[in-house]
């Protein structure tokens, strides 16, 4: 079955410390892959997306994500955190690498410590 | 941010109630879908429209119906709700072939509760 797992429910880190968030998928067509950011009480904010061209692929805030297809997968980073950071982030998957549906991960809670 | 609209935002409702959820865009996307977001399982699709009448099922569409007749609305309807339906909706829009393809906007969210 089509899955994206996010290793880690909760990820702490320092401020000015690296980011990494894990996000992995299983297929074997390429998909395309989506980060989305979720804070407090709202909706859901895309972060950035790969759809096969550059596999490593730039988004706002400062956050950027590899595709590495002989992994599976497409870690989101940032090198330095800031307390502005801090929300939920979930990775997305469409899986027939065109199609409108997204398969999301169960997401990762980031909290950034002063 | 894109247009998006959902009401009510908040909603108390009793067991076997009928209860319908509102999602209004103003982009003009053909894609429209409903989530729901429960803790430690991210979204799940609910339902989803592919055009003016035309919808299909999600992952977790039982106890759901939708409904779109224009463009820029569509319903969500839970027919007699259940405590296991207390979640909060989520509604996003995507536009296939465009340059943002495959990007879905998200609503604020809805916020159910079934006592």
């Amino acid at each position: 079955a089509q899955s994206v797992t996010q290793l880690g429910s909760h990820v702490s880190v320092s401020e000015g410390a690296l980011v990494l968030l894990r996000c992995n998928y299983s297929s074997s067509v390429p998909p395309y892959l989506f980060w989305y950011v979720q804070y407090p009480n709202q909706g859901l904010q895309l972060l950035l997306k790969y759809t096969s061209a550059a596999t490593l692929v730039k988004g706002i805030n400062g956050f950027e994500a590899e595709f590495k297809k002989s992994e599976t997968s497409f870690h989101l980073t940032k090198p330095s955190a800031h307390m502005s950071d801090a929300a939920e982030y979930f990775c997305a998957v469409s899986f027939q690498g065109g199609s409108e549906k997204l398969v999301f991960g169960k997401g990762t809670k980031l909290t950034v410590n002063p | 941010d894109a247009g998006i609209t959902q009401s009510p935002r908040h909603k108390v409702t009793e067991t076997g109630t009928p209860v319908t959820l509102r999602c209004h865009q103003t982009e003009n996307h053909r894609y429209m879908y409903w989530y729901r977001q429960d803790p430690g399982h991210g979204l799940r699709l609910i339902h989803y429209s592919y055009g003016v009448k035309d919808t299909d099922k999600g992952e977790v569409s039982d106890g759901y119906s939708v409904s779109r007749s224009k463009t820029e609305d569509f319903l969500l309807t839970l027919e007699s709700a259940t405590s296991s339906q207390t979640s909060v909706y989520f509604c996003a829009i995507s536009d296939p072939g465009g340059a943002t393809s495959y990007e879905q906007y998200f609503g604020p969210g809805t916020r159910l509760t079934v006592t």
